[in-house]
């Protein structure tokens, strides 16, 4: 069936470092692949998607990279700052499906 | 732009009782899917509406249901809560292009449901 499996379910790193969350989706008609993040008491907020059609994406110090053939995709955040700390969810979706599948979600942690 | 809101934001309910959380999509969305978020756990899919019509439902039981209204707001109702129903509920909104081509979704605020 459908599943998202997302790693690491937490991380800390120093601020300035990078960080970088995976996850792997089961169905190989997903075409969408959004990330969100959502800090404490707030609802999930999008801050990077990825199509199909595009092995990388990147917007500031976020960027999302795609493996369709591996069914792999990451998401990277570079000079890491305290404000990043949050929950961060990967998701997957079959157009026709509609609905967006979701990972475990990862803690990020970034201490000053 | 007002983004998508949702109503209440808190609601304490006692075990048996029956609950309707509310939804108001971005506006020029026709899509509204509801979310299901325990505490410490993922986000999972209840269901989804778009255009007055239900297109697809999560693995959850039958006293989980909801409706879309014309104007494209949302309801979601719960019967007889038990106390495994406490969780945040979360309402995201899309627009349905073509042939379902799905646009971003992006999520409200929630609405806390403790249920005791």
């Amino acid at each position: 069936g459908e599943n998202v499996e997302q790693h690491p379910s937490t991380l800390s790193v120093q601020e300035g470092d990078s960080a970088v969350i995976k996850c792997t989706y089961s169905d190989s008609a997903s075409n969408y692949f959004p990330w969100y993040k959502q800090e404490l008491g707030k609802g999930p907020q999008l801050i990077i998607d990825i199509r199909s059609n595009v092995g990388e994406k990147k917007d500031q110090r976020i960027a999302v990279t795609l493996n369709k053939t591996a069914k792999h995709f990451s998401l990277h955040i570079t000079e890491t700052q305290p404000e990043d700390s949050a929950v961060y969810f990967c998701a997957a979706r079959v157009n026709q499906g509609g609905k967006l599948i979701f990972g475990q979600g990862t803690e990020l942690s970034v201490k000053p | 732009e007002a983004g998508v809101t949702q109503s209440p934001t808190h609601l304490i309910k006692t075990r048996g009782q029956q609950v309707t959380l509310r939804c108001s999509p971005i506006s020029g969305h026709t899509s509204v899917y509801w979310y299901q978020q325990a505490l410490g756990l993922g986000l999972q899919f209840l269901l989804w509406y778009d255009e007055g019509e239900e297109r697809n439902r999560g693995n959850f039981p039958p006293r989980f249901s909801g409706r879309q209204f014309p104007n494209y707001s949302s309801e979601l109702n719960v019967n007889a809560l038990e106390l495994e129903d406490s969780a945040l509920y979360l309402c995201a909104s899309s627009l349905v292009t073509g042939v379902t081509v799905n646009t971003e979704a992006f999520f409200g605020q929630g609405t806390r449901l403790t249920v005791v």
